[in-house]
């Protein structure tokens, strides 16, 4: 079955900084990769997502790259801010299988 | 509308007692699925219902976890003879249809499980 990768646990960033959230993938057949956040106390809430046929979506201060043939893809956030602050979880799917593979997620701290 | 509704928001027992936590999705949403979230450990998938076809239970970690889903709505987690080891978030999401990549899973609050 699917495994994801997600590094790194932690990341900890000055306001106005940038953090990038990796993650990898084991199933070649996988072809859909949301992000989603989850604050403290809070249900995860969808922020991006992005299709095997796209290398790069982009909402605002956040973007997503994806490298099908190394098989990994990346969140990025710009221009952080405190509110940016929660855990982050990365996901994939595809083929005939409907789950949602989660990684174990990164926790982002942005201080002010 | 309403979201995802779960319930109990909080629930604590003793091993080897049973438990059933509940999950309200989304009205009209045909797509439902539980998670377990343990403390810095990602969303582990455990079962998902799709309209009227056979759940998906690859995602059970053992044979004292059950689901049901009841006139394709209120689903069910029940864990018998609760182990230590049991203690998470259980969370329920559920989406308009079976696809992720078109069908946007939303989740609920989730039911925190203690087990003394």
């Amino acid at each position: 079955g699917e495994n994801v990768e997600q590094h790194p646990s932690t990341l900890s960033v000055q306001e106005g900084d940038s953090a990038v959230i990796k993650c990898t993938y084991s199933d070649s057949a996988s072809n859909y990769f949301p992000w989603y956040k989850q604050e403290l106390g809070k249900r995860p809430q969808l922020i991006i997502d992005i299709r095997s046929n796209v290398g790069e979506k982009k909402d605002q201060r956040i973007a997503v790259t994806l490298n099908k043939t190394a098989k990994h893809f990346s969140l990025h956030i710009t221009e952080t801010q405190p509110e940016d602050s929660a855990v982050y979880f990365c996901a994939a799917s595809g083929g005939s299988n409907y789950k949602l593979t989660f990684g174990k997620g990164t926790l982002l701290t942005v201080n002010p | 509308g309403a979201g995802v509704s779960q319930s109990p928001s909080n629930k604590v027992t003793e091993k080897g007692k049973d438990v059933e936590l509940r999950c309200d999705p989304i009205s009209g949403h045909t797509a439902l699925y539980w998670y377990r979230q343990s403390l810095g450990q990602g969303l582990e998938f455990l079962i998902y219902f799709q309209g009227n076809s056979a759940p998906d239970k690859s995602g059970l970690p053992s044979d004292r976890f059950s689901a049901e889903r009841t006139g394709g709505s209120v689903s069910t987690l029940t864990i018998q003879r609760t182990q230590q080891e049991d203690s998470a978030v259980y969370l329920c999401a559920s989406s308009r249809g079976p696809d992720p990549s078109y069908n946007e899973q939303f989740f609920g609050p989730g039911t925190r499980l203690t087990v003394l």
